[in-house]
């Protein structure tokens, strides 16, 4: 069974920094790209950040653009989102994403299959 | 204000039919493929359309998907009370070169 287990939420100042987790189980971690996606107290979903299996590529929302940072350790099946120079904008519930690809003729189109639960992220004084 | 433009609510009759609209522009839903997620109260996304009308396995054949040019929509027929929940359209954009949402559309069954 495929699970996705968010942590590392919590309060913190403007200006401070969190470090998200996503531990990933009942897959091979390894060869899914992976994504953040928040969503901000009675608002909607926010794609945040994306990751490529490996590693080696990474994009981002402008919004979070030079202050977040998403990695991923295949080896311990986690995947994280280090979050600097937080705002009150950033206060929303995080989540972590599966996605996979549907190929058919000759193409690929892409979707999120899975979510984790979410995590909590307030921002405030 | 949201990339992809849904009406903020719907409601319809137990066993009738609702569609929900989802409009985007030539850089996402004209040029790629549209998922639909379903978000109960207080729960994670859920997927439920991929690829404009494809189901995954386990969704209800009571929903379907379409899409025409920049436009998409999603059909549940047959409402039952369960389907009450917030309802998101997505398509990756080219111009701004990431994912793009909807604002969510909540559907209440009367």
């Amino acid at each position: 069974e495929v699970q996705l287990v968010e942590s590392g939420g919590g309060l913190v100042q403007p200006g401070g920094s969190l470090r998200l987790s996503c531990a990933a189980s009942g897959f091979t971690f390894s060869s899914y790209w992976m994504h953040w996606v928040r969503q901000a107290p009675g608002k909607g979903l926010v794609w945040v950040s994306r990751i490529n299996s490996d590693g080696s590529s990474t994009s981002y929302a402008d919004s979070v653009k030079g202050r977040f940072t998403i990695s991923r350790d295949n080896a311990k099946n986690t995947l994280y989102l280090q979050m600097n120079s937080l705002r009150a904008e950033d206060t929303a519930v995080y989540y972590c994403a599966r996605d996979v690809a549907y190929c058919s003729g000759g193409s690929c189109v892409y979707y999120f299959d899975y979510w984790g639960q979410g995590t909590l992220v307030t921002v405030s004084s | 204000q949201s990339v992809l433009t849904q009406p903020p609510s719907v409601s319809e009759a137990p066993r009738q039919r609702v569609t929900i609209s989802c409009s985007g522009s030539s850089s996402n839903i004209g040029n790629n493929a549209v998922n639909w997620y379903q978000q109960l109260p207080g729960k994670a996304p859920k997927l439920l359309i991929y690829y404009d009308d494809l189901l995954p396995s386990g969704v209800s054949d009571r929903f379907s998907g379409s899409k025409s040019g920049t436009s998409a929509s999603l059909a549940i027929s047959g409402l039952q009370s369960e389907d009450e929940a917030d309802y998101y359209c997505a398509a990756w954009d080219d111009r701004l070169n990431g994912w793009v949402f909807g604002g969510g559309t909540k559907l209440t069954v009367l």
